[in-house]
């Protein structure tokens, strides 16, 4: 499976978007990226996931590039609650083994 | 309730203790899977299984087996404890249908002293 690489940290201000990019660059044509976050010790939760199209749904937007060699995740309106830890996460749709990397912290401040 | 739950939730054991966490899910999903959470660090997938019959491992299989003992029934067990494997484990879940959309327990804090 490919691998990925995200920044280790970012900042956001409540209420603007915050922008969590992640380079895939040995992606393959049948990988798809997926993105999880995980709040403090909690089990990770699903938030979406893409082939090439960009996708948005309630929690976030995706958005790959035409080469699908980098995503970006988009959160629209950044809340203290998403203050998280986001993985990117590459991997064939009939997967068998997810690779969760470290991650970005992601921490939104008043 | 939970749709995927694990017990214990805590857990304080000894060095050489055999030790079972437990997992059952109301998702209904086929595939379950195992993974432990150092501090600081990402998930790594132990075992994971696609139904009651296949059961594979992962990328951290030794020293850990796995039961699939029904459909909702995923069962990890550390046959003889160690310190290192002091971590946190989460179960997951996920449907064939939507196979990289997984649903995490809350997870199970193992102490081993």
């Amino acid at each position: 499976d490919a691998k990925t690489t995200q920044p280790t940290s970012m900042d956001c201000a409540e209420g603007r978007a915050a922008n969590l990019p992640c380079n895939h660059s040995t992606i393959s044509g049948n990988e798809y990226v997926y993105w999880y976050r995980q709040i403090h010790s909690q089990g990770p939760q699903y938030i979406i996931h893409g082939l090439k199209n960009n996708e948005t749904n309630e929690m976030a937007s995706l958005i790959i590039t035409e080469d699908r060699k980098s995503s970006t995740l988009i959160l629209p309106h950044a809340t203290l609650r998403d203050t998280a830890v986001y993985y990117c996460i590459v991997g064939q749709y009939n997967f068998n083994k997810f690779y969760f990397g470290s991650g970005t912290k992601l921490n939104v401040k008043p | 309730d939970a749709d995927v739950t694990q017990t214990p939730r805590n857990r304080i054991t000894k060095t050489g203790k055999r030790i079972m966490l437990e997992c059952s899910q109301t998702k209904g999903h086929d595939r379950m899977y195992w993974y432990r959470q150092d501090p600081g660090l990402g998930l790594r997938l132990i075992y994971y299984s696609f139904d009651v019959k296949d059961i594979n491992k992962g990328e951290i299989s030794d020293g850990y087996s796995v039961s699939r003992q029904a459909q909702a029934k995923f069962s990890l067990s550390l046959e003889s404890a160690i310190p290192n494997q002091t971590a946190l484990y989460f179960c997951a879940t996920s449907d064939s249908d939507r196979p990289g959309e997984l649903f995490f327990g809350e997870g199970s804090r193992l102490t081993v002293l």
